[in-house]
């Protein structure tokens, strides 16, 4: 079983429109989690560490539940700028990072 | 302002050939990793170190070693090139405690012919 699960779409969605997606991990002791993006071709870069109170950072939101080992992220008011791939990544115990296959979104016009 | 930087970008082998990666990464960080992207796939962590002098396998090492002599250097080799070798790869690093951000490099396309 992979320690990282992703939905992987592609998730095609209006401009304005709210798309949401989960990703689920299979490590309980798993400490740290995150949202990557990652552009066509591109290296990932970082969008937001997900906290276990759940968060914001403008049109973004990422919640953590730890009782069902899942992740997600909702991405309200989408813009064509969101298109991309957005890899869920979670720190095991020893620190390393596992990847998430990726969920792909379009924002269309 | 470099953060991580990958050599060469691109590349192409025959198989058979042998081949180094560098990495290079310039925000003293402890951990570095080598990563490979597939299609569909996903990032597969191939090796890893947590430190100058320290490495450890990933989720896919055969056909890779690696070495990490400075701390700011971290190369991935390939002896003898396959076609399965063909890949994305994707240097990136991280300060130990695992609550920061990875910095990744360009990624280097790899193509084994």
């Amino acid at each position: 079983r992979k320690e990282v699960e992703q939905d992987p779409g592609p998730f095609n969605v209006p401009e304005g429109a709210t798309v949401a997606f989960n990703c689920t991990y299979s490590n309980s002791a798993s400490q740290s989690f995150f949202w990557y993006r990652q552009d066509c071709r591109k290296e990932p870069k970082l969008l937001m560490s997900v906290y276990s109170s759940g968060n914001e950072d403008g049109r973004f939101t990422a919640q953590l539940n730890r009782a069902s080992q899942y992740i997600s992220l909702l991405i309200r008011d989408s813009k064509l700028s969101d298109s991309a791939t957005y890899l869920c990544v979670v720190t095991l115990e020893d620190y390393k990072l596992s990847f998430g296959a990726g969920t792909t979104v379009t924002v269309r016009a | 302002n470099a953060g991580v930087t990958q050599t060469p970008k691109f590349r192409v082998l025959k198989t058979g050939q042998s081949m180094t990666l560098l990495c290079a990464q310039d925000m003293n960080h402890e951990y570095m990793y080598w990563y490979r992207q597939d299609p569909g796939m996903g990032l597969r962590l191939i090796h890893y170190s947590v430190g100058e002098g320290t490495t450890a396998k990933g989720e896919v090492p055969d056909g890779y070693n690696v070495s990490r002599l400075k701390k700011q250097n971290f190369l991935l080799g390939l002896e003898s090139a396959a076609p399965s070798q063909t890949s994305v790869y994707f240097c990136a690093s991280s300060f130990t405690d695992g609550n920061t951000e990875a910095f990744f490099g360009q990624g280097t396309r790899l193509t084994v012919v």
